[in-house]
């Protein structure tokens, strides 16, 4: 039973243009909501998180967007670039307050960045 | 040296042997945790410790014996793998929800 997916396993996108990347949850007990990325060979990198008391978060070209009545989050980088080209997962974490947030991972989403 | 860091980053290990993996974090972090990644799956989280304390152990099998001696330092001590163990192994440590990843290591096993 998987709480958390990405039903894309991967995303083609030109330099330049929009990358939109996809993430369904099922717990409605998930408050917090994080997006990594992953290079080969490197750990996830944090980029950008939004709280469930947010629709939207935006840092630099990456923004993510959350749904709560959808239980969909979604993150656009804008404009992509070659240097995006890596896996994004998606996890979400019902801690509240507290500070060991278990994150649920999705399978996550290999993004290309054509030049 | 800052961030998260695992040692070793590669290690080739037969079934009987015993070896440890090594996780530092510097970020002053209280929370400390084990993932096992592997091929086309989702990060799995294997063990939470919290202030030195094991909060966590997410049905992992015994061959996998967790170590937290203080709030800075993880280990993963592997006895009798098999291959199927065969992953990334990634730790993290986190102050709230964010948590921050270390580089890994590519365990084999043989």
């Amino acid at each position: 039973d998987q709480q958390v997916k990405q039903n894309s396993p991967s995303l083609s996108v030109q330099e330049g243009r929009i990358s939109i990347l996809n993430c369904d949850y099922t717990n409605s007990m998930f408050d917090y909501f994080l997006w990594y990325k992953k290079y080969p060979a490197e750990g996830p990198t944090f980029l950008i998180s939004i709280s469930s008391i947010k629709d939207k978060n935006e840092d630099g070209r990456f923004t993510v967007f959350l749904n709560k009545s959808a239980k969909h989050l979604s993150l656009h980088i804008v404009p992509s670039q070659p240097g995006d080209s890596a896996v994004y997962f998606c996890a979400a974490s019902a801690g509240g307050s507290s500070n060991t947030g278990k994150l649920i991972f999705g399978q996550g989403t290999t993004l290309q960045v054509k030049p | 040296e800052t961030g998260v860091t695992q040692t070793p980053r590669h290690l080739v290990m037969g079934m009987t042997n015993k070896k440890s993996l090594k996780c530092e974090q510097h970020l002053g972090h209280n929370a400390m945790y084990w993932y096992k990644q592997s091929a086309k799956k989702p990060l799995e989280l294997m063990f939470v410790y919290n202030f030195k304390e094991q909060t966590e152990n997410n049905s992992v099998p015994s061959r996998f014996s967790p170590e937290c001696p203080n709030s800075s330092h993880l280990f993963l001590h592997l006895h009798t793998l098999q291959p199927e163990d065969s992953a990334l192994y990634l730790c993290a440590s986190s102050q709230g929800h964010t948590q921050y990843f270390g580089p890994g290591t590519r365990l084999t096993v043989l």
